[in-house]
């Protein structure tokens, strides 16, 4: 079974549109992330939720809009896509046993903004 | 602003050796730093950590050392297998309560390993 799910893993689209790519975990871990991986390779945190709760909101363009309906699961909805929001998209969960910053990452979600 | 760093973007060495991966870092408030591992297609897997009170950390193959005064820490792998060819993401994060660490990356370093 995949700890940390994400879907779509390829996603196309044009400028303007509006998209959602969706996470779940089934760690049962209460901490969910978005990191995004831009054409650098730099990975960013955007977002990170506790139970529910919006912890961490890194300075991210308010067309990104995440949103935990549980703590199983963080969707992440852009609104408007721009070209420079073409990047890879990884969710991520951890667990409060765990050592500071060990994260359990998805596979990603290669986002292309034509 | 970079706050991690990773100079090397790449680093090819013979199975059996040891390879050697460096990061450097500027922020003070560092108080934990790790080591990701990446293959193609997959999302980064934790590999080893250490505390800034520390300086050295062992797991098996892998030994982080860290250097606070320098702000400096590296990965030594011994001895190096093929299946250890990744990208290797060194990061770094102030503790923070739980939920709140903000782990920030360097650009990683792509490890070859050659049999």
């Amino acid at each position: 079974d995949t700890a940390v799910s994400q879907t779509p893993k390829y996603l196309v689209t044009q400028m303007g549109n509006d998209k959602s790519i969706k996470c779940e975990q089934n760690l049962g871990h209460d901490t969910m992330y978005w990191y995004k991986q831009d054409s650098k390779k730099f990975l960013k945190i955007m977002f990170s939720y506790n139970n529910k709760e919006l912890i961490i909101n890194e300075t991210v363009p308010n067309r990104f809009s995440p949103k935990s309906p549980d703590k199983a699961h963080l969707n992440l909805h852009i609104n408007s896509l721009e070209l420079g929001d073409s990047a890879v998209y990884f969710c991520a969960s951890s667990r409060p046993t765990g050592g500071p910053g060990e994260l359990f990452f998805g596979e990603g979600s290669r986002l292309t903004v034509l | 602003d970079q706050q991690v760093k990773q100079n090397s973007p790449s680093l090819s060495v013979q199975e059996g050796r040891i390879s050697i991966l460096n990061c450097d870092y500027t922020n003070s408030m560092f108080d934990y730093f790790l080591w990701y591992k990446k293959y193609p297609a997959e999302g980064p897997t934790f590999l080893i950590s250490i505390s800034s009170i520390k300086d050295k950390n062992e797991d098996g193959r892998f030994t982080v050392f860290l250097n606070k005064s320098a702000k400096h820490l590296s990965l030594h792998i011994v001895p190096s297998q093929p299946g250890d060819s990744a990208v290797y993401f060194c990061a770094a994060t102030p503790l923070g309560q739980g939920g709140s660490e903000k782990l920030v990356f360097g650009k990683g370093t792509k490890l070859t390993v050659n049999p």
